[in-house]
């Protein structure tokens, strides 16, 4: 599985756009992009997920470049609430057999603070 | 509709005792994961499932074996514990990565082991 990197911590104002970004560098051509986040010591939540097109759904926004080696995930007005640890995962889409299928590897992640 | 439910919540060994981590998840997923949390860090993967009676070790297998005889449930077991065991345990389920619509992974709320 390719490997992730994003910035330890991002603060943010109420109600303005977050933006937290993620390289993977190393990402192949059948690996998708997810991000999670986790509010305190819950259980991760799914945001979003994309090949190679932006995606938009009620919660976020998430824009992969052209070459796919980086991506963004926009929350579009931020609130307090979304104060949590944002995970950036490529993962193995496709195909039985292939040694990687299943995995789903976490980083260390970005700790969003929202701030009022 | 449970989702993924661990049992139990919370949980005190004492080094050298064994237990088994139950995850049970009522969506037909076919997989399974566990993963650790230490504090201040991310989510490390122990080991995961591709289906029922299959079994793969993740990043950090040594100290813990899995079994996944139904394949709603996925069972994580300690059969000495350590004091370096002491951590929260998450559980995860999702459908086959190539079902590309709906490959989220839904997380359990955890298991806060604690050994002495």
């Amino acid at each position: 599985d390719a490997k992730t990197t994003q910035p330890p911590s991002m603060d943010c104002a109420e109600g303005r756009a977050a933006n937290l970004p993620c390289n993977h560098s190393t990402i192949s051509g059948n690996e998708y992009v997810y991000w999670y986040r986790q509010i305190h010591s819950q259980g991760p939540q799914y945001i979003i997920h994309g090949l190679k097109n932006n995606e938009t759904n009620e919660m976020a926004s998430l824009i992969i470049t052209e070459d796919r080696k980086s991506s963004t995930l926009i929350l579009p007005h931020a609130t307090l609430r979304d104060t949590a640890v944002y995970y950036c995962i490529v993962r193995v889409a496709g195909g039985h057999g292939s040694s990687n299928t299943g995995k789903l590897i976490f980083g260390q992640g970005t700790t969003l603070q929202v701030k009022p | 509709n449970a989702g993924v439910t661990q049992t139990p919540k919370f949980r005190v060994l004492k080094t050298g005792q064994s237990m088994t981590l139950l995850c049970a998840q009522d969506m037909n997923h076919e997989y399974m994961y566990w993963y650790r949390q230490d504090p201040g860090m991310g989510l490390r993967l122990i080991h995961y499932s591709v289906g029922e009676g299959t079994t793969a070790k993740g990043e950090v297998p040594d100290g813990y074996n899995v079994s996944r005889l139904k394949k709603q449930n996925f069972l994580l077991g300690l059969e000495s514990a350590a004091p370096s065991q002491t951590s929260v345990y998450f559980c995860a389920s999702s459908y086959t990565v190539w079902t590309v619509m709906n490959t989220e992974a839904f997380f359990g709320q955890g298991t806060r082991l604690t050994v002495v």
